[in-house]
């Protein structure tokens, strides 16, 4: 067990407002990503870290930012949430030795 | 945009029948993999098959690659409803990223 926490689980926030999602893991993983999952559009990757401070866009980073500053923890930041927002975000790590990803339970989050 | 694309979207089988599922991608790739996600879950990791293999199992799984047409595909034998699911394909990508098909819903009624 890889040990990937996410929290919250659920949030429900309004337009404009900023939101962090966290993912917290234990095994000191060097590679850490954000995805978000829609309905069509299966999995996109948004932000992802090689490292303390090292981080660099994905697919579709727009609208997000990310920090690390401990191997442990991995944010996510809506500067400004926007109803296109709302969707699932999953955290994964990359597992050292192998080319497989181990993923978190996600967040679900919902923009009014 | 995605890599890869999966056929069908959605399978609905009876238990005890076989399931394929086809993923197609389009740039070159050193693995394959197939994930699976269980409804309000995360992606959990089934299996990997590299780009100079052709074809792999594991238990009920049997993944085949062909890389001249650029195509993967997933079979789950003797289907269970515990099978019930969605699957994924994820071809590789510099930095140990992971690209997704848009996957595959998969019912097994009882």
């Amino acid at each position: 067990d890889a040990g990937i926490t996410q929290s919250p689980r659920h949030k429900v926030t309004e337009t404009g407002t900023p939101v962090t999602l966290r993912c917290h893991q234990t095994e000191n993983h060097r590679y850490m990503y954000w995805y978000r999952q829609d309905p069509g559009h299966g999995l996109r990757l948004i932000h992802y870290s090689y490292g303390v401070k090292d981080t660099d866009k994905g697919e579709v980073s727009d609208g997000y930012s990310v920090s690390r500053s401990k191997t442990e923890d991995f944010l996510l930041t809506l500067e400004s949430a926007t109803s296109s927002q709302t969707s699932v975000y999953f955290c994964a790590i990359h597992l050292q030795g192998t080319d497989t990803q181990y993923f978190g339970p996600g967040t679900r989050l919902t923009v009014l | 945009s995605q890599q890869g694309e999966e056929d069908p979207q959605a399978l609905s089988i009876q238990e005890g029948e076989n399931a394929t599922m086809n993923c197609s991608y389009k740039t070159s790739i050193n693995n394959l993999q197939w994930y699976r996600q269980n409804s309000g879950r995360g992606l959990v990791h089934l299996i990997l098959i590299r780009s100079n293999e052709r074809e792999k199992h594991s238990g009920r799984l049997r993944v085949t690659l062909d890389t001249s047409k650029k195509s993967s595909s997933l079979l789950i034998t003797a289907s269970r409803a515990a099978d019930t699911a969605s699957y994924f394909c994820a071809t590789d990508a510099e930095g140990g990223k992971l690209i997704f098909g848009q996957g595959t819903e998969l019912s097994v009624k009882p």
